[in-house]
């Protein structure tokens, strides 16, 4: 079983709407967990950070953790074009980032 | 906020050369950096863990006599590829941590 697992997709969603990001780990000693965005060709960007059960919300950006299920989620409201990329679920684990292999979202005009 | 910077972005090197990575964290200092290395439309792909004074701890499977890493500095973390190959030809990618995990901007190693 992989430590970190997301669904590669390409997810197409149609811009307005929510787009939805899963990601599962295995580690229950896990703390920490991110969200990054990734352009091609470039470095990843922080999105979004959660540290405790429940949501967290930034802007257009809602974090969801829950630990018991091992699952973390990443919601975009009033997705936009700007948004399509790849985005890595990484999980802190033992002081260092695991990543998962990343959803490449695309929002259609 | 928290700054890493990465140089070179882009670098061309001969087979058999070795060619290093500059990362460097500018407004804070980090006893600890990551090195990663990504291949295309694949994830970031830990290689080790860079730690001030000492030496580097690198993930199974990754050759620490090639990926020479040097931690001089709570400031900058070296990456040598050493005795270069095309098989190495990926994009490396520093982190440092401060709170968070601040990534460079990556260098697109090309080797020819």
């Amino acid at each position: 079983q992989k430590e970190v697992e997301q669904n590669s997709g390409p997810l197409s969603v149609p811009e307005g709407a929510i787009a939805s990001l899963n990601c599962t780990y295995s580690d229950r000693g896990s703390q920490s967990f991110f969200w990054y965005r990734q352009y091609s060709g470039k470095s990843p960007e922080l999105i979004m950070f959660i540290y405790s059960n429940g949501d967290k919300e930034d802007g257009r950006f809602t974090a969801q953790l829950n630990k018991a299920s091992q699952y973390v989620s990443l919601l975009i409201r009033d997705s936009q074009p700007s948004d399509s990329a790849t985005y890595l679920c990484a999980v802190n684990i033992q002081e260092k980032l695991t990543f998962g292999t990343g959803t490449r979202l695309t929002i259609i005009p | 906020g928290a700054v890493v910077s990465q140089h070179p972005s882009r670098v061309i090197c001969k087979s058999g050369t070795s060619v290093k990575i500059e990362c460097r964290s500018l407004d804070f200092q980090a006893t600890t950096m990551f090195w990663y290395r990504q291949f295309p439309k694949q994830s970031l792909m830990l290689m080790a863990t860079s730690n001030e004074g000492s030496k580097a701890t690198y993930e199974q499977g990754v050759e620490k006599d090639k990926f020479l890493i040097n931690h001089a500095s709570l400031t900058l973390s070296t990456l040598t590829v050493t005795s270069a190959h095309p098989e190495d030809s990926s994009f490396y990618i520093c982190s440092a941590s401060s709170l968070l995990y601040t990534f460079g901007s990556g260098t697109r190693l090309t080797v020819v």
